[in-house]
């Protein structure tokens, strides 16, 4: 069974750090991995989708890695702006016929000014 | 820019009553997905609808749950006879499918049941 971890749980940096948000899983079977922003009591935004084949995705600030062999992705987020201030969601598909989506359990990200 | 719409935003209901959640999905998306996040809780999967048919349903989605797509546009998953651990926000979310993979969600619908 596929399970997704994301470290730190929380983290709070100054405005204008640069900053690296982790998810791991364990199952290196995965078709794509989703990266999501949460703001609070709100629907999921998607950022970035890595296929498997990729090693990284970028978008603007963003910049999204994935090494799938090690279980591991990590969201890059330069120059942060109090803006940036969510919970950060990571999600793996499998591969296969099955589309589902299996999350982490999020980083909460607060940027100060 | 299109987008997965749902109502109601929030729903109040008694435990054992039914309720239905709606969603338009994007319209020219053909994969359809309910997801729920119990507060403090990682986002779980429900359900996966394609063609008209539930094409993957997590444990959860137990003969409580249904989904329907009753036109072109709307998405539904009701609960029959709800309980209080159904209490969630519960995520729509869509796709188009092929090589264009992304799921793209709802703003959801928070559902308290009392």
């Amino acid at each position: 069974k596929q399970e997704v971890t994301q470290i730190p749980a929380a983290l709070s940096v100054p405005e204008g750090e640069n900053l690296v948000l982790n998810c791991s899983f364990t199952d290196s079977a995965i078709y794509n991995l989703q990266w999501f922003r949460q703001d609070p009591g709100k629907g999921l935004t998607s950022l970035l989708l890595i296929q498997s084949s990729q090693r990284e995705q970028t978008s603007g600030r963003l910049n999204a890695s994935l090494d799938k062999s090690s279980g591991r992705s990590t969201l890059y987020i330069a120059a942060s702006q109090p803006g940036d201030s969510a919970t950060y969601l990571c999600a793996v598909r499998p591969t296969g016929t099955a589309s589902k989506l299996t999350f982490g359990t999020g980083t909460r990200l607060q940027v100060t000014l | 820019e299109p987008e997965v719409t749902q109502t109601p935003s929030h729903q109040v209901t008694q435990m054992g009553q039914e309720v239905i959640l709606r969603c338009v999905p994007i319209s020219n998306h053909l994969y359809f997905y309910w997801y729920r996040q119990i507060l403090g809780q990682k986002v779980e999967f429900l359900v996966s609808f394609y063609n008209n048919e539930i094409s993957e349903k997590s444990e959860i989605f137990d003969d409580q749950f249904s989904v329907e797509r009753p036109d072109g546009s709307n998405f539904t998953l009701k609960i029959r006879s709800t309980k209080l651990e159904d209490s969630a926000m519960y995520f729509c979310a869509s796709r188009y499918g092929g090589s264009v993979d992304e799921q793209f969600f709802g703003p959801g619908t928070r559902l308290t049941v009392l």
